[in-house]
């Protein structure tokens, strides 16, 4: 089975663009977390559905960002608009359980300029 | 202050050494991850305790409840090992990391 598969690898944008990530998780699983790192932070999460349903929003830095997750196959992130301090990478990660063990995508490496 | 403190920050060791990576958290958990970050980037979920020991290959995970304390072990060190190692802990509808052990093993 195909791991968490995650779109773009790479991104590239400038300042007050809108930049969609996008996630598909490992089929069967119930959970979806998206995290960003960066060097000054680390990890952090920011939100995570349940059942498609987003549960926890608080780590989400602000209301420029904002996450979906239509069906139990596909999720996106959208930035709207970008900052330079939005550069980092974005994992996506989905589970069996919000309780179980996490499957990383690869991420996507977003640089705003 | 951080929820979640690992040590050490960086840790240089020649192959075949046992290393011990520790981490403490300050906060009720469900559950506490162990994350290797290679390089390249890419994130691995090597263990996931919420009591106990867990062993898988020459890698072994412990944890304290009471002490709120963990330890990632690994034995026979190789070069292959060297990555950053991530401490993560769940609570209530939150997760928070550890700021990672960045781990070198020399050949």
């Amino acid at each position: 089975d195909a791991g968490v598969i995650q779109s773009p690898r790479h991104e590239v944008t400038e300042m007050g663009q809108e930049v969609t990530l996008r996630c598909k998780p490992i089929s069967g699983h119930n959970s979806l977390f998206w995290y960003r790192q960066t060097m000054m932070r680390g990890l952090e999460l920011l939100i995570y559905f349940n059942n498609n349903v987003p549960i926890d929003d608080s780590g989400m830095p602000e209301d420029r960002f904002s996450a979906k997750m239509p069906n139990a196959s596909f999720s996106t992130l959208k930035i709207q608009p970008s900052e330079p301090r939005d550069s980092a990478v974005y994992f996506c990660a989905s589970s069996p359980l919000f309780t179980g063990e996490l499957f990383f995508g690869e991420g996507s490496r977003l640089t705003v300029l | 202050k951080n929820e979640v403190e690992q040590s050490p920050q960086n840790l240089t060791a020649q192959e075949g050494e046992f290393i011990t990576i520790n981490c403490s958290y300050s906060v009720g958990i469900s559950a506490l991850h162990w994350l290797q970050q290679h390089p390249g980037g890419g994130i691995v979920s090597l263990f996931m305790l919420s009591s106990g020991k867990k062993k898988h290959g020459r890698l072994i995970a412990t944890i304290n409840i009471q002490e709120k304390h963990s330890s990632l072990h690994i034995t026979a060190s190789h070069p292959r090992d060297s990555a950053v190692y991530i401490c993560a802990v769940r609570y209530n509808n939150d997760m928070r990391f550890g700021a990672g052990t960045r781990l070198t093993v020399k050949p």
